[in-house]
Formats: C-alpha cells, structure tokens, sequence
C-alpha cells in the first residue's frame, strides 16, 4: 500500500472548515483513499473513500487532485466532537484487507 | 445505526493467563478483524476472518493468538498466554464486503492491562 503524508496536529475553529491533507505521491491506478478518524481512544471510525472523483457524504468531502497524488478531507462546520486523530489510508480495494494506519493528524477544534 | 460490540470493556489478568476477548460484529457483515493500539502508538491489524477462517494474518498474530467464530454472533480473539507487552486496546471490526463500499465498523475496544 501507498505510503501517506499527514501533518500531526491542525487547529480550527468550532463552526469553520477544517480542511487536512493528505500526500500519497506513490499511489497506483486501483489505490482508494480511505479517511477514518479516532476520537480519544475509541475504535478508529470510518468517513469517506474515494478513487479519482471528489465524494461528499453526510460527515465529511474527500477532494482529489487530478494527479491523485494527494488529497483534502473537508468539514464543513467543525464541532467540538469533531476533535480527533484523522487517518488517511490508502488501499487497493479487494487487495489485502488490513488498514494500515500512519500516525494521523491531530485535529483540535477551538470554541 | 447497527454497532460492532465488545466485552468486556476493560480486564486486567496476570501474565501468563488466557484471556479471551469478544465481539458482537454487525448482523449482516461478512468479515470480521482484530485491530490492537499498545498505549500512544499506531492502530496495528491483527488478523481478519472470513467464512470461518484466517484470511490475512500479521505478523503479530502469532500462535498465542486465535480467533473464533463459536456461534452465529460472537466472534472472540484468544491470547493463550499473556504477556506484558500484550498490554493494549484490542478493537473489533466488521464489514459487509471487505471495507470497499462503507468502510469498517469498528468496536469501542477492550483495553486489556497485563499485569
């Protein structure tokens, strides 16, 4: 699997986007890039995938580049709750199917 | 909204023990894994499990390690003989076709402190 590029820890503020990238410059053709988030030290929680095309769902929006070298994962109005380690992982869906978690990005959402 | 659940939340056992750790998976899902986080470090795949058996392992899962799908359920790891470095949040996790379309659901953990 791709190797992925966070940065460890973002602020925003409670109401704003929180906007964190992702760098996965060595993904292939049949690599998704998944985004799962952990909050304090619950079990890792499931956001978004996507392939090429940018997805929206009811949590979050996955952008991605042209190139798919790297990535955004969007909310759209942080709250409180959404303060957490976000992961972004990339796999070859119905390849292996063990997740690989990198250390995340810290995001801490700011009343 | 369907959960994967676990129990005991929390057991603390004496090295060398068995412990054994069990999952509730989501009804209608498929596929079934075991995630350990030692405290402060990254989120490691154990093992996952489908159609009654071991269809990818890691390196960790070694043969202290076995799961078990014992009734149509539960779904339970067992570590034969603990140790101190087994000390960690040990999650659960479900999904419906290999985590392509909806992702995994994973468990709330059992954190298990050797001692």
């Amino acid at each position: 699997d791709a190797k992925t590029t966070q940065p460890t820890s973002m602020d925003c503020a409670e109401g704003r986007a929180a906007n964190l990238p992702c760098n996965h410059s060595t993904i292939s053709g049949n690599e998704y890039v998944y985004w799962y988030r952990q909050i304090h030290s619950q079990g890792p929680q499931y956001i978004i995938h996507g392939l090429k095309n940018n997805e929206t769902n009811e949590m979050a929006s996955l952008i991605i580049t042209e190139d798919r070298k790297s990535s955004t994962l969007i909310l759209p109005h942080a709250t409180l709750r959404d303060t957490a380690v976000y992961y972004c992982i990339v796999r070859v869906a119905g390849g292996s199917e063990k997740l690989v978690f990198g250390k995340g990005t810290k995001l801490t959402v700011n009343p | 909204e369907p959960e994967v659940t676990q129990t005991p939340s929390h057991q603390v056992t004496q090295m060398g023990q068995e412990v054994i750790l069990r999952c509730v998976p989501i009804s209608n899902h498929l596929y079934f894994y075991w995630y350990r986080q030692i405290l402060g470090q990254k989120v490691e795949f154990l093992v996952s499990f489908y159609n009654n058996e071991i269809s990818e392992k890691s390196e960790i899962f070694d043969d202290q390690f076995s799961v078990e799908r014992p009734d149509g359920s539960n779904f339970t790891l067992k570590i034969r003989s603990t140790k101190l470095e087994d000390s960690a949040m040990y999650f659960c996790a479900s999904s419906k076709n290999r985590g392509r379309i909806y992702g995994y659901t994973f468990g709330s953990g059992t954190r298990l402190t050797v001692v």
